[in-house]
């Protein structure tokens, strides 16, 4: 069975300062990997995603994430936070064959103004 | 991206009330639907796999008898909260989706009373 770590709970940044959160699974077959945000009072949303190529993936509203096999590891990162990008950061992973997700714990991350 | 909607968002019941809550794909057909569970400050957790035509697969500690699921058509699965009491208020979330990604409703907040 698959497993995520995310080892940071909560997170707390001021604007403009760098992110990145760590994100680890256990898996021994081929999979895809995934980042969702989850703001306040909302759904989840698609941040970025990787299924294969450059294991280096630009998402949506300047995150990106880097998958390293040999660390089991897909970190997100930011250059440069706002305000507007609290909110809780899960990451995802399912294998190749199905389509279940497996989702860490999860970061809350507040972003001080 | 695709469209999943839940109906209904928000539902308050009584200690022992039977709760239905939808999740439909909108513009794609799902053969197989994912309903999780999120308690407050938590991750998803996996509660079920809903199939198209047959029997939901349960993930384990999830009772079957208590959390009745129906996906009758190709766009549309039901999960029937029966009995409901107040340890079951929880955030319910739906997804659907194929070739590796996922696709959320926005979730049913069930408040037992």
């Amino acid at each position: 069975a698959q497993s995520v770590s995310q080892h940071n709970h909560h997170v707390i940044l001021s604007e403009a300062a760098s992110l990145e959160l760590g994100c680890n699974y256990s898996y021994g077959g081929t999979v895809n990997l995934f980042w969702y945000v989850q703001y306040p009072g909302q759904h989840l949303q698609l941040l970025l995603k990787y299924f294969s190529g450059d294991p280096l993936v630009k998402g949506i509203k300047g995150f990106e994430a880097e998958f390293i096999k040999s660390k089991f590891s897909f970190n997100l990162r930011k250059p440069s936070v706002q305000w507007s990008d609290t909110a809780e950061y899960f990451c995802a992973v399912n294998d190749i064959a199905g389509n279940m997700l497996t989702f860490g714990g999860g970061t809350r991350l507040m972003v001080k103004p | 991206g695709a469209v999943v909607s839940q109906h209904p968002s928000w539902v308050i019941c009584k200690s022992g009330t039977s709760v239905k809550i939808e999740c439909r794909s909108l513009d794609f057909q799902a053969t197989t639907m994912f309903w999780y569970r999120q308690f407050p400050k938590q991750s998803l957790m996996l509660m079920a796999t809903s199939n198209e035509g047959s029997k939901a697969t349960y993930e384990q500690g999830v009772e079957k008898d208590k959390f009745l699921i129906n996906h009758a058509s190709l766009t549309l699965s039901t999960l029937t909260v029966t009995s409901a009491h107040p340890e079951d208020s929880s955030f319910y979330i739906c997804s659907a989706g194929g070739l590796g990604e996922q696709f959320f409703g926005p979730g049913t907040r069930l408040t037992v009373l």
